[in-house]
This record gives C-alpha cells, sequence and structure tokens, in this order.
C-alpha cells in the first residue's frame, strides 16, 4: 500500500467554522507532511512532523493547527480562517531522515482537499 | 538563501517536439532530487529521482532527467513529447542538511499542441 489518504476532498467553511482535514498513511513513514498549494502554483511546505513531534512549523498563522495522534495519523484543525486561505491542501509521508536507509526517501502524497473559505 | 528555481515557467510545444526543462538548486551537500508532475484537477505524481550513482535517470513515460552536480542542475527531458504530457511540472529538492524538508520550485507549465 502505497497511498496516503486524505479526506474530506472538498472543504466549504465559514470564517467562523472549525474544521478538520484529516491524512491517513500505512507505509510506516515516521515523517508526514502537510502543503498548501494554490492554483498553477507549487506546494508550500507548512509543517513536518517527524516521528510524531512537529519539527518544522514554516511561520504559518496559529489558525492552522497541526496534530500528529500516532504514527498513521495527521491532522489540521482550521479555525477562523480567511478566504485567502482557499487552496489545494496536501499531505505527504515519507521515511523519516533517521529510519533505516537514511538518504533514500521520497514523499508520497495524497490527492488533496480543496478547501474554499467564505 | 536555499531554493529551488525553474527557468522555464509556461512551455508550449508541438507534439513530437523535444522537451527540455530546466531546475536549478541551491542547496549545499547531499540533496535527493525528484521531479513531480501535476496532471489538471489530478494530484502530484513522481515521474522520477535521483538518490545517488549514474547522474542520469529515467522515469516513467519517457522521461529522462540528468543531475549535473558541479551546475546544481537537474533537468527533465523527453525527446517526444504527446499531447497527454500536458501538465504542470515541479522540481523538488530534499537537502539531506535539513532533514525531512521536500521543497518544490516555481513550476513549469507545458502545453502540448495536437
Amino acid at each position: 500500500d502505497t497511498e496516503v489518504t486524505q479526506t474530506p476532498k472538498h472543504l466549504v467553511m465559514g470564517m467562523t467554522n472549525k474544521k478538520s482535514l484529516k491524512c491517513e498513511q500505512h507505509m510506516g513513514h515516521r515523517a508526514m507532511y502537510w502543503y498548501k498549494q494554490k492554483a498553477k502554483k507549487p506546494p508550500e511546505l507548512m509543517f513536518v512532523y517527524s516521528y510524531e513531534k512537529l519539527s518544522i512549523n514554516e511561520s504559518v498563522p496559529s489558525r492552522f493547527s497541526p496534530e500528529c495522534p500516532n504514527s498513521s495519523l495527521l491532522n489540521l484543525h482550521l479555525h477562523a480562517l480567511q478566504p485567502e486561505d482557499s487552496a489545494l491542501y496536501l499531505c505527504a509521508s515519507s521515511q523519516d531522515w533517521r529510519q533505516g536507509k537514511a538518504w533514500d526517501t521520497e514523499a508520497f502524497f495524497g490527492q488533496g482537499t480543496r478547501l474554499t473559505v467564505v | 538563501a536555499q531554493s529551488v528555481s525553474q527557468h522555464n515557467h509556461h512551455v508550449i510545444l508541438s507534439e513530437a517536439a523535444s522537451l527540455e526543462l530546466g531546475c536549478n538548486y541551491s542547496y549545499g551537500g547531499t540533496v535527493n532530487l525528484f521531479w513531480y508532475v501535476q496532471y489538471p484537477g489530478q494530484h502530484l505524481q513522481l515521474l522520477l529521482k535521483y538518490f545517488s550513482g549514474d547522474p542520469l535517470v529515467k522515469g516513467i513515460k519517457g522521461f529522462e532527467a540528468e543531475f549535473i552536480k558541479s551546475k546544481f542542475s537537474f533537468n527533465l527531458r523527453k525527446p517526444s513529447v504527446q499531447w497527454s504530457d500536458t501538465a504542470e511540472y515541479f522540481c523538488a529538492v530534499n537537502a539531506l542538511i535539513t532533514g525531512n524538508q521536500f521543497y518544490f520550485g516555481t513550476g513549469t507549465s507545458l502545453t502540448v499542441i495536437p
């Protein structure tokens, strides 16, 4: 199984709503990532989890709150978003650089959640 | 600052033309290099990857890329493009000095005209 599964596929939320995006993988990867992608733009790294601990936060506003409850799951909690936060949110996973053969690792991406903030 | 740059933002080719997309990175030390493709409305798919060894790597759908360490480059090539190659192409780098961080270039939009 080389899949990264994201739910929901589409989400429309108001600026006062609280919602969560979910991501799951069963490849034994201990690094998981959240990216944000605007149309015709590259994915922008938001957060990196390494062994279920937040290792990188790329100066993301606090209205985005990541959570890694176990080694297979990654959540992104959303609260008080702005319309400019509308984008495709991608989850990815890879072997952590400390796992096994450290350097030969690629990132596997989910299909994303298309988020619209109204 | 560390970065990944793609020189061609939008490329238009006729079918059967040859393709070369440039990618340069500025990370020092050991890097893993990737090309991803994103077809309209679809998710990112890995085209090919370079970890070590032969600097000429072959990927899916007839794509190949060459790693030139002295030029910090990883250019993507295909001898003969097809209409179905119309997509966004992203170069990505995992700089091992920074651990688990996959950074993407700005992307190249390829349009192939039948």
